[in-house]
């Protein structure tokens, strides 16, 4: 099974500007999960979509904001980017279930200047 | 107080050696635990998962999983420099959602 893949890998905006990122999970996911990392802060989650409903919302602004389509693939934007959104942006891939694993992409690194 | 802790290392161990890793969690309605290993510039790799108290073993890695004492642990045994990474501690509650510590960052010395 192909895994989860991510585009674009790398990105530079600049302040105000607004990103949208991608995320394919692997065949037969209908969960995607989205975390921030940081140096200073670690992995955070950002939501979770299953299904095309957002069922799970981190503490983030309402500048970070998602979406899911049909065959699972799904989309974060962020607008009026600020200099603290420079973070690799990781999505995950799975069942959906609480006990089951969570399977990262290899992320997106977002610079804002 | 964070929700999952680890301590942030480096964790320096010799080629061959037993690498021992700790995490605590706050939350008592965790319900699964995961361990990943992040090499620098990659994402997080998943090395294991355990949901029941006890060892859960697999190959060169055991993790422990103690809901008593909210503690979670991961053994590397025969240490290798490939192992030289940050490995997270991750829980899960109801729902979908993974909490992260902030990792230990490992370091095996030939």
């Amino acid at each position: 099974k192909a895994g989860v893949t991510q585009t674009p890998r790398y990105l530079i905006k600049t302040r105000g500007q607004q990103v949208t990122l991608s995320c394919s999970p692997i065949s037969g996911h209908r969960s995607v999960s989205w975390y921030q990392q940081t140096p200073g802060q670690g992995l955070q989650f950002l939501f979770e979509y299953f299904s095309e409903t957002q069922r799970n919302k981190g503490n983030f602004p309402g500048r970070f904001s998602g979406r899911q389509f049909s065959n699972s693939r799904s989309e974060m934007n962020v607008s009026t980017l600020e200099l603290g959104d420079s973070a690799l942006y990781l999505c995950a891939s799975s069942l959906g279930q609480v006990l089951e694993t969570q399977y990262f992409g290899p992320g997106t690194r977002l610079l804002v200047l | 107080q964070k929700e999952v802790e680890q301590n942030s290392g480096p964790l320096s161990v010799p080629e061959g050696a037993i690498a021992s890793l700790n995490c605590t969690y706050s939350d008592r309605g965790s319900q699964s635990f995961f361990w990943y290993r992040q090499y620098s510039g990659k994402s997080p790799e998943l090395i294991m998962s355990i949901y029941s108290n006890g060892d859960k073993e697999d190959g060169r890695f055991t993790a422990q999983l103690n809901k008593a004492s909210q503690y979670v642990s991961l053994l590397i045994r025969d240490s290798q420099p490939s192992d030289s990474a940050t490995y997270l501690c991750a829980s899960k509650a109801a729902g979908n959602k993974l909490t992260f510590g902030g990792g230990t960052r490992v370091l095996v010395k030939p």
